[in-house]
């Protein structure tokens, strides 16, 4: 079963623009990350944000938490082309070992 | 290796077929997991491993399905009786550290399984 979904599904911006993905989850966590995978297979790890953190920033990359509305945030800044991919938050439910992908953001950057 | 490796990287096999698809992890990683994935879906979680141990296998959807971790190191997914449902991406992840404790997890690139 899915824990964290995130909003928007799909997401279309002008090369330059920030890009703002939402990720919402059901329990109570130990940590979340977020990924982003292109076309293909691979995921790559982009952050990783435990849960008495609020913001972390890595490059151009800004991830907020709030644990009180279980909620994560992932900005781009500046989105260039080669941001195009799927991007996922995945969470550790009831602080369990195991890590729960959401369905992910296809996020397409235009030239 | 410098990272996580699986091997092969596509498979097809027909239906009612025995497949075993093989994960070598980050030298070190005590936890292991294995995800799979259909077209436009998120990771689906299958079975987590710390060490030798499955700490989790809650994800696995039936009995033909089964992860074998030996030596902590390698790790098998066997799928037994394959149908032309468990066609997906098949991923392997890695970590230093699984539990309160975790680190980020490296994903493999991933086998292809084809069911025909």
């Amino acid at each position: 079963s899915q824990q964290g979904e995130e909003d928007p599904q799909a997401l279309s911006i002008q090369e330059g623009e920030n890009a703002t993905m939402n990720c919402s989850y059901k329990t109570s966590i130990n940590n979340l990350q977020w990924y982003r995978q292109n076309s293909g297979r691979g995921l790559v790890h982009l952050i990783l944000i435990r849960s008495n953190e609020r913001e972390k920033h890595s490059g151009r990359l800004r991830v907020t938490l709030d644990t009180s509305k279980k909620s994560s945030s992932l900005l781009i800044t500046a989105s260039r082309a080669a941001d195009t991919a799927s991007y996922f938050c995945a969470t550790d439910p009831n602080r369990d070992d195991k890590i729960i992908f959401g369905k992910g953001t296809r996020l397409h950057i235009l030239p | 290796g410098a990272g996580v490796s699986q091997t092969p990287s596509n498979k097809v096999t027909e239906k009612g077929k025995y497949v075993e698809l093989r994960c070598d992890p980050i030298s070190g990683h005590t936890a292991l997991y294995w995800y799979r994935q259909s077209l436009g879906q998120g990771p689906e979680f299958l079975i987590y491993f710390q060490g030798t141990g499955a700490a989790d296998d809650s994800g696995l959807p039936n009995d033909r399905f089964f992860a074998v971790r030996p030596e902590g190191s390698v790790s098998t997914l066997k799928i037994q009786r394959t149908e032309r449902g468990d066609s997906a991406v098949y991923l392997c992840a890695s970590s230093l550290r699984g539990g309160t404790g975790r680190t980020e997890a490296f994903f493999g690139q991933g086998t292809r399984l084809t069911v025909v």
